[in-house]
């Protein structure tokens, strides 16, 4: 069965510094991987996805991610944090090999906090 | 501009009360979620349709109730059965459940209270 773990529940980081949300999964085939973001009170936006190809992934506001096969991980990064990233994140993955290969599973979700 | 309207927005519902969350897409899409997220939690998955008339199960569907009449329509019947309904409830769809390089869209949510 697929599945996606973030290992933290919040990451807190200065205003200007790098920051890393870890992503590691589960999949019997060759995964298709997301990034969500949600703001209080809203709907998930979509941020980035991997498929194929490449695996650096460049994605809305700055963030990208990168596809690491032999560690199974997804990390988002971002070079340079802005006050305005706080919120929370959630990583996805779809199995297009499994049984269910209609739905996207949903991390926990890590809560990213930037301090000015 | 495509996308999903969830309604209403705050929804406050009495002990023992049955009460349908809207869920509306305009983008032509196949398959919807529902979702519902407990405060500090992640989504878990309530119930989900591929087609028009056919929806299935997710993770945690008793006390639920759905219905997939038109394409563009997935209301969500919380019903009284359903123990602890206080949650942020979240509606998504996806182009073709077939073609999962697609990811979701997400409407904006419904609060729903227990009074």
């Amino acid at each position: 069965a697929q599945s996606v773990a973030q290992p933290e529940d919040q990451v807190n980081v200065a205003e200007g510094n790098p920051l890393t949300v870890k992503c590691t999964y589960s999949v019997s085939g060759n995964p298709y991987l997301f990034w969500y973001v949600q703001y209080p009170n809203r709907g998930l936006q979509f941020l980035l996805k991997y498929i194929t190809g490449d695996n650096l992934v460049k994605g809305s506001y700055g963030f990208e991610a990168e596809f690491n096969k032999s560690q199974t991980s997804f990390h988002l990064k971002k070079p340079s944090a802005l006050v305005s990233d706080s919120a929370l994140y959630f990583c996805a993955v779809r199995d297009p090999a499994g049984s269910s290969a209609s739905k996207i599973i949903f991390g926990s979700g890590t809560r990213l906090s930037i301090r000015p | 501009d495509g996308g999903i309207t969830q309604s209403p927005k705050y929804l406050f519902r009495k002990e023992g009360q049955n009460v349908t969350l809207s869920c509306e897409q305009n983008l032509n899409h196949d398959a919807m979620y529902w979702y519902r997220q407990d405060p500090g939690q992640g989504l878990r998955l309530i119930y989900y349709s591929q087609i028009v008339n056919d929806f299935q199960k997710g993770d945690i569907a008793e006390g639920y109730s759905v219905s997939r009449e038109k394409k563009e329509s997935f209301p969500l019947t919380v019903t009284s059965a359903q123990k602890n309904p206080t949650a942020f409830y979240l509606c998504a769809s996806s182009p073709k459940a077939g073609h999962p390089n697609y990811g979701y869209t997400f409407g904006s949510g419904t609060r729903l209270t227990v009074v």
